[in-house]
């Protein structure tokens, strides 16, 4: 299995509080994505990162923030939590993000409440 | 802009019955496709992949896919299934850097 950790799994909030995920790896791949999963919708980007201090807007961006300092690290934050971010959370590690071999590594998951 | 459709938000089989997933993409450009398999409370996992090549391809555990571009579908199979491939499914095209996922399929194999 790919080293792919993520923290903390489980986490219950309020409303308009800030949470920060953090996703660690130890494969040293370029490429790390944060992906929320509800159902109905499968899983959605939230913001992906291409290499340290380099990230881009997936498709549901709004409302969180990332930061890669570090190869191994992606961090997601929620600036202020609302309860429509109550979501399963998962981080993924890719070697190559080009199209050829997009293969993509997933960690466990943080399932997130926000009350 | 790519896309992918999962026709069937739930299918349930009994063991040892053969069964179908289907997916639909759309693009206009050549396109690489994946099957993931969520089980229970884990993370997702590549099932199987279609990069080039032959249109079929094979996972370790009896899933075979088949890649057909004129009618835009990478269906998933598999002969005869087993208690233990209760699971969701995820179709998956790739997309220059990003994976664009279908909503899923839950599989549930009834004894």
């Amino acid at each position: 299995d790919a080293g792919i950790t993520q923290s903390p799994r489980h986490k219950v909030t309020e409303t308009g509080t800030p949470v920060t995920l953090r996703c660690h790896q130890t494969e040293n791949h370029r490429y790390m994505y944060w992906y929320r999963q509800d159902p109905g919708h499968g899983l959605r980007l939230i913001h992906y990162s291409y290499g340290v201090k380099d990230t881009d807007k997936g498709e549901v961006s709004d409302g969180y923030s990332v930061s890669r300092s570090k190869t191994e690290d992606f961090l997601l934050t929620l600036e202020s939590a609302t309860s429509s971010q109550t979501s399963v959370y998962f981080c993924a590690i890719s070697a190559k993000g080009g199209v050829l071999s997009n293969e993509q590594f997933f960690g466990p998951g943080t399932r997130l409440t926000v009350l | 802009a790519q896309s992918v459709t999962q026709l069937d938000s739930q299918v349930p089989v009994f063991e040892e019955a053969p069964v179908e997933l289907r997916c639909n993409y759309s693009s206009s450009v050549s396109v690489y496709l994946f099957w993931y398999v969520q089980y229970p409370n884990q993370g997702l996992q590549l099932l199987l992949k279609y990069l080039s090549g032959s249109t079929l391809v094979e996972s370790i555990n009896g899933f075979e896919a088949e890649f057909n571009k004129s009618q835009t579908s990478f269906h998933l199979r598999k002969p005869s299934v087993h208690i233990s491939d209760t699971a969701e499914y995820f179709c998956a095209v790739s997309n220059t850097d990003k994976l664009i996922f279908g909503t899923g399929t839950r599989l549930q194999v009834f004894p």
